[in-house]
Parts: C-alpha cells; sequence; structure tokens
C-alpha cells in the first residue's frame, strides 16, 4: 500500500544540537509535501510546504526541509534546536489522484533536553 | 479571528451508544475536514466538505459514520453504535476555499473514548 513514513518515532536531543527527522514516501507522480508540528497542548499547525521550485523549502521558526525526488524523501532540518521546539511533527503527503486529501505519516515526537 | 472550535473535547461513551461531534470552522471557510488519530498514529483523512455537500466520503470506515454541513458552516459527525475500536481522536479542520494548496487550520480535537 501506498505510504508515508517517518521512520524516527521518538528523538530527544540537547538545545543547540542539529535536527533531522525523516519522512519517505511511496507515490509516484507529482505530490505535494506539507509538514505539520503540534505542540504541547496545541493544534496540529502547518510547518512548511513543498509544491514545486526549489526543492529546499524555508518554513516558520527557522526550519527548513529537502525535497529529494530520487529518494521519495523530503526531510525536515534544523540546524540548532531550542527547547520549545519540543512537539510532535507530522509529515504529510497529498498523493497524485487528489487535489485535497493528506495523507498523514505516524509522527515524530521530539523532546529537547534544556 | 476565532481559530477552529471543536465540541466536546472529551466524550466517554458506551459500547453501542450514538454520539455526536461537532466542529466550528473558521468563519467564512468554505472547506471542512475530518480526521481521525489512533494513538500512535497520525491523522486519517475520513470526509471534505466543500460548502454543504460533502465532496469525497471515501474516508468514512464503514456507514455507521456519517457527517453533515447543513448550512455549510458547523459540521457535525455522527457515529452509531459505537465499538471500541472507535476510540480515537476526532480532528476537524477547515480552509479558506479548499484545494491542497489552501492551509488547513486544525481545531483543538474530540478525544472519543468507547467503554
Amino acid at each position: 500500500a501506498q505510504s508515508v513514513s517517518q521512520h524516527n518515532h521518538h528523538v530527544i536531543l540537547s538545545e543547540a544540537a542539529s535536527l533531522e527527522l525523516g519522512c519517505n514516501y511511496s507515490y509516484g507522480g507529482t505530490v505535494n509535501l506539507f509538514w505539520y508540528v503540534q505542540y504541547p497542548g496545541q493544534h496540529l499547525q502547518l510547518l512548511l510546504k513543498y509544491f514545486s521550485g526549489d526543492p529546499l523549502v524555508k518554513g516558520i521558526k527557522g526550519f527548513e526541509a529537502e525535497f529529494i525526488k530520487s529518494k521519495f524523501s523530503f526531510n525536515l532540518r534544523k540546524p540548532s534546536v531550542q527547547w520549545s521546539d519540543t512537539a510532535e511533527y507530522f509529515c504529510a503527503v497529498n498523493p497524485p489522484d487528489s487535489n485535497y486529501q493528506l495523507i498523514w505519516g505516524a509522527g515524530t515526537k521530539l523532546i529537547i533536553k534544556p | 479571528g476565532a481559530g477552529v472550535s471543536q465540541t466536546p473535547s472529551n466524550k466517554v461513551t458506551e459500547k453501542g451508544k450514538y454520539v455526536e461531534l461537532r466542529c466550528d470552522p473558521i468563519s467564512g471557510h468554505t472547506a471542512l475536514y475530518w480526521y481521525r488519530q489512533s494513538l500512535g498514529q497520525g491523522p486519517e483523512f475520513l470526509i471534505y466538505f466543500q460548502g454543504t455537500g460533502a465532496a469525497d466520503d471515501s474516508g468514512l470506515p464503514n456507514d455507521r459514520f456519517f457527517a453533515v454541513r447543513p448550512e455549510g458552516s458547523v459540521s457535525t459527525l455522527k457515529i452509531q453504535r459505537t465499538e471500541r475500536g472507535d476510540s480515537a481522536v476526532y480532528l476537524c479542520a477547515s480552509s479558506a476555499y479548499g484545494g491542497v494548496v489552501d492551509t488547513q487550520y486544525f481545531g483543538p480535537g474530540t478525544r472519543l473514548t468507547v467503554l
């Protein structure tokens, strides 16, 4: 079955460490890609998205993601994390056969130690 | 302005009972989505409304699930004869026009527990 995979379910880092969260998908064709974040006690909110153009996308709060078509990946990165980045991060893919459906990964819980 | 709201925030019910979950989207948003999020999983698409009509209900798991949006704003997700496997967080999202280019804004969710 076609899917979205986030291989790291839990990540623990110290402040100032660099972050990379993996996201892989199995859809062929043109996809649109998203990262959402859910801070403790808050709603899901959009972090960044990729539709076309420059495969390196910058989002809010210093996050960026790189689309590598050949690897079917859209990894999320941040050079130096802060305690306030503690949250759950979800990768989502809009598959080629829909213009509104999002298929979601299982999420990665990120804990930043102060 | 006000975001997406959902009521109740928590619902505990017994197996076999009927439940209704409500979503108030952002005012003026024509598109509304329902998702279900089981423990340890990402959201799973249930249904998409464009205005008053269900444009896509292909994610509803079976005929026990039904959703309405009679006036194109508030939506109600209805679950008949609840089962323990229906326990999950039910999320609602709205967007201004619909379509993937349009950012979806999520509500806080309703945590449904079926005993």
